[in-house]
């Protein structure tokens, strides 16, 4: 299995523009979860899926965040309008029947600018 | 709702040395633990977990961990350190289907 893939791997773009950040779980896991790393915040949880479906958003800063998962093979993270509080490297992971490990995707190193 | 410190910002160990990298959690329930170790520039890479069983967890690059449940401990554990293990290692819990929660992150240098 390739693992967890993110694209981009990198993303410069400026503030107003929108970002969108894609992830491709492994195949067969059930759940989905995006994080954000930052120097002074450290890894924080955005939002998480099980089975498709949004279980708990509660982590996603503001309503400019918003993410979706249309299928078991494709989330999207967007950030609209972006700002430069927003740069971080933002990591996708997936878990099978959420008690066992979550595998990490490259990340996204994202700067807004 | 659950956590975990890693009380140790840096961790420096000379090679061929014992290392341990500390870690405590607070959950309500049976909590599943996990070590994570992150190298420059890439994700988080799985290294071991306890979910129940025998408390000494064996994993990956000869990483070893400990359940201490009186002391509510997780500490990660090697015999040998080699100058390939620096990197950034983070502890995690995750209470039944819940996410996982991460430490802040130890920094493990090791030195020639």
């Amino acid at each position: 299995d390739a693992g967890v893939i993110q694209s981009p791997r990198h993303e410069v773009t400026e503030m107003g523009q929108e970002v969108t950040l894609r992830c491709k779980p492994i195949s067969g896991h059930d759940y989905l979860f995006w994080y954000r790393q930052t120097m002074m915040r450290g890894l924080e949880l955005l939002i998480y899926f099980n089975n498709n479906v949004p279980i708990d958003d509660s982590g996603m800063p503001e309503d400019r965040f918003s993410a979706k998962m249309p299928n078991a093979s494709f989330s999207t993270l967007k950030i609209q309008p972006s700002e430069p509080r927003d740069s971080a490297v933002y990591f996708c992971a997936s878990s099978l029947q959420g008690k066992g490990a979550a595998f990490f995707g490259q990340g996204t190193r994202l700067t807004v600018v | 709702a659950q956590s975990v410190a890693q009380p140790e910002d840096q961790v420096n160990v000379a090679e061929g040395n014992p290392l341990t990298v500390k870690c405590t959690y607070s959950v309500s329930g049976n909590p599943y633990l996990f070590w994570y170790v992150q190298y420059p520039n890439r994700g988080l890479q799985f290294l071991l977990k306890y979910i129940t069983g025998d408390n000494l967890v064996k994993g990956s690059y000869g990483f070893e961990a400990e359940f201490n449940k009186s002391q509510t401990s997780f500490h990660l554990k090697k015999p040998s350190a080699l100058v390939s293990d620096s990197a950034l290692y983070f502890c995690a819990v995750r209470e039944g289907s819940t996410p996982l929660v991460f430490g802040k992150g130890t920094r493990l240098s090791v030195i020639a």
